[in-house]
């Protein structure tokens, strides 16, 4: 089955640094993943929708200077958290949908996560 | 307005029997998906069932089925024989148009025991 594969699946790291975190498909091709947030005990929240060869589009209140996506190929998508701050610090996931294939045919496949922990 | 609204922050249900989890939804759109998705502790996504609005049969995969109420706006996800494994998060989220976008509900604690 389709497979969505993220990385690293944890970090921890000092404030100030800037983090990426990278989504791939591996065995299709996404014109379009997706980036979401969660806090503990809460809801997936959609940050943005990253679009191959474009810009990504960013949802309300989510600040495009901080988190910065770049979706460079088909499989490869990633989301970067600039000068992150102990605030930034959440689990972060990713999704994509093979592009090949109508939307109504089959789900977002997510990848595993990312757990960023800013000290 | 919540698009997606899952009223049980939390269930119980014993190992071996069924267990209800309720989703309405909101929507404007002809056209829409619903899904049901589990989040174990370790905190992946699972994609479990799916439910186009123009679907006329309740969906079925294995244990889950998807009790789909068009007219009332609801898809509970219902799963039979509960197993200690199923214990995690639940999630019901909906797609609207030809969009891929998901909006998720805030989800469904479900505790199996012994």
């Amino acid at each position: 089955g389709a497979v969505v594969s993220q990385h690293p699946s944890w970090v921890i790291c000092k404030s100030g640094t800037s983090v990426k975190i990278e989504c791939r498909s591996l065995d299709f091709q996404a014109t379009t993943m997706f980036w979401y947030r969660q806090f503990p005990k809460q809801s997936l929240m959609l940050m943005a929708t990253s679009n191959e060869g474009s810009k990504a589009t960013y949802e309300q209140g989510v600040e495009k200077d901080k988190f910065l996506i770049n979706h460079a190929s088909l499989t490869l998508s990633t989301l970067t958290v600039t000068s992150a701050h102990p605030e930034d610090s959440s689990f972060y996931i990713c999704s994509a949908r093979d592009s090949g294939r109508k939307v109504s045919d089959q789900p977002q496949h997510f990848g595993d996560g990312t757990r960023l922990s800013i000290l | 307005a919540q698009k997606i609204t899952q009223t049980q922050p939390g269930m119980f249900v014993q190992e071996k029997e069924a267990v209800t989890l309720d989703c309405t939804y909101d929507t404007s759109d002809q056209s829409y998906g619903l899904f049901w998705y589990k989040q174990p502790s370790s905190g992946e996504m699972i994609f479990l069932i799916y439910q186009g609005s123009y679907d006329e049969q309740n969906a079925t995969e294995g244990r889950y089925s998807l009790n789909f109420q068009k007219a009332r706006k609801s898809a509970n996800l219902v799963i039979s024989a509960s197993q200690l494994g199923d214990s995690a998060m639940y999630f019901c989220a909906m797609r609207e148009g030809d969009t891929d976008k998901l909006i998720f509900g805030t989800g469904t604690r479900l505790q199996v025991f012994p």
